[in-house]
């Protein structure tokens, strides 16, 4: 069946480092993957997407990375800041029906 | 940058009562959506709407649920005998065009608590 899921329900960084979120995906008829950050409070924010034409995809301080082979999507956020702090979900579209599938997010949490 | 706007941030409704939830998508946008998110869950799909009709609708979106776009501008999610399990965030997304490989962006939602 469909399903999109994350491995890591929360994850806490050190201001200044690397995270990297992780996404497992399941429906092999999806071939659009987007990355969103929901603040508190507030609605999903685009951050980044990708094609699976692609197997990466770099923003500003964003990358997103996919493999296929194993259905994995991640999201690698450079020297992490306090407003960082969020839930991140992927989303995968089919590309049949274009429909969107969320993930139940990650927390990142930032520590100073 | 422009953005979808909901109104209101937050509504508190009896039971059985209706409620409409209101959504300005983005102005060249062609594409709309309904989502609902349970406290602590992920975002559920509820219906998609183009071309002043209905293209796709989830489980969820029982006859209880209906939606218009009664202007050029506004689009709506009415729902006529609201249930306790209806409390639940409800965002409201808008894609420019027919591509699948665009990105929906999202309001900041309508938080419906049922009382």
């Amino acid at each position: 069946g469909e399903s999109v899921g994350l491995h890591l329900p929360t994850l806490s960084v050190q201001e200044g480092d690397n995270s990297i979120i992780n996404c497992a995906y399941s429906n092999s008829a999806s071939d659009y993957f987007i990355w969103y950050k929901q603040e508190s409070g507030k609605g999903p924010q685009f951050i980044i997407d990708i094609r699976s034409n692609m197997d990466k995809r770099q923003g500003q301080r964003v990358t997103v990375l996919l493999n296929k082979t194993v259905k994995h999507l991640s999201l690698q956020i450079a020297a992490t800041q306090p407003g960082d702090s969020a839930v991140y979900f992927c989303a995968e579209v089919d590309s049949g029906t274009y429909k969107y599938i969320f993930g139940t997010g990650t927390r990142l949490k930032v520590l100073a | 940058e422009p953005e979808v706007t909901q109104t209101p941030s937050h509504q508190v409704t009896q039971m059985g009562q209706e409620v409409i939830l209101r959504c300005v998508p983005i102005s060249n946008h062609l594409y709309f959506y309904w989502y609902r998110q349970i406290l602590g869950q992920k975002v559920e799909f509820l219906v998609s709407f183009y071309n002043n009709e209905i293209s796709e609708k989830s489980e969820i979106f029982d006859d209880q649920f209906s939606v218009e776009r009664p202007d050029g501008s506004n689009f709506t999610l009415k729902i006529r005998s609201t249930k306790l399990e209806d409390s639940a965030m409800y965002f409201c997304a808008s894609k420019q065009g027919a591509r699948g490989n665009q990105p929906q962006h999202f309001g900041d939602g309508t938080r419906l608590s049922i009382l």
